[in-house]
């Protein structure tokens, strides 16, 4: 089975600053993808960032980047220059390699301090 | 660009009614899902479907629980007797296929209100 496990429930970041969210997961599989979604208040999910497990080179999407530490099963994400439209739940999420099922996290609120 | 949309986007109904949540995937895509989030709660794979039959379901999609693709486009899921913890968002989602960093394309969610 795969698990993923965000333990920060809420996070509050100043406009401009930077916010680092944990999301740590488990499986079996040794080539695999990670994914962390945005869910804004409209509720509609939207990929923010992707990562392949056998690239050793962190992901990064303009503001956005992720920090990889397979060893650890470890896939933060980094928030730099925070906006106000960056406030949103974000989910770390993992697919099931075979039928790209998604295993979710319970999410984080991102708050963005004006 | 094409989108996954869904149809209606909020939905009220009396415990024990029929519901049904319609969604319309990308075009191209091949593999379909269903997801619910509890207000405030994770989001939780109900089921999986491809060519035309489920390929797995949760634990929470029980004998209440039915998937159809009717007519190649729409992907519906029903709920036959709405329970009040049936009240939840429902995400409709599709991939093209399971190759690479594809990623699922979500709809906006229909929020069932089971009063």
């Amino acid at each position: 089975a795969q698990t993923v496990t965000q333990s920060q429930p809420e996070m509050s970041v100043q406009e401009a600053e930077t916010v680092t969210l944990s999301c740590t997961y488990d499986t079996s599989e040794s080539d695999y993808y990670l994914f962390w979604y945005k869910q804004p208040p409209s509720r509609q999910m939207i990929l923010v960032i992707r990562q392949e497990a056998y690239k050793q080179q962190n992901a990064t999407e303009n503001r956005f980047s992720v920090n990889f530490q397979k060893a650890a099963k470890s896939f933060s994400l980094k928030i730099s220059d925070s906006q106000l439209g960056d406030a949103a739940m974000y989910f770390c999420a993992l697919p099931r390699s075979n039928d790209y099922k998604l295993s979710f996290g319970a999410g984080t609120t991102v708050t963005v301090r004006a | 660009e094409p989108e996954v949309t869904q149809t209606p986007s909020h939905q009220v109904t009396q415990m024990g009614q029929e519901v049904i949540l319609r969604c319309v995937p990308i075009s191209n895509h091949l593999y379909f899902y269903w997801y619910r989030q509890i207000l405030g709660q994770k989001v939780e794979f109900l089921v999986s479907f491809y060519n035309n039959e489920i390929s797995e379901k949760s634990e929470i999609f029980d004998d209440q629980f039915s998937v159809e693709r009717p007519d190649g486009s729409n992907f519906t899921l029903k709920i036959r007797s709405t329970k009040l913890e049936d009240s939840a968002m429902y995400f409709c989602a599709s991939i093209a296929g399971l190759a690479g960093a594809n990623e699922q394309f979500f709809g906006p969610g229909t929020r069932l209100t089971v009063l």
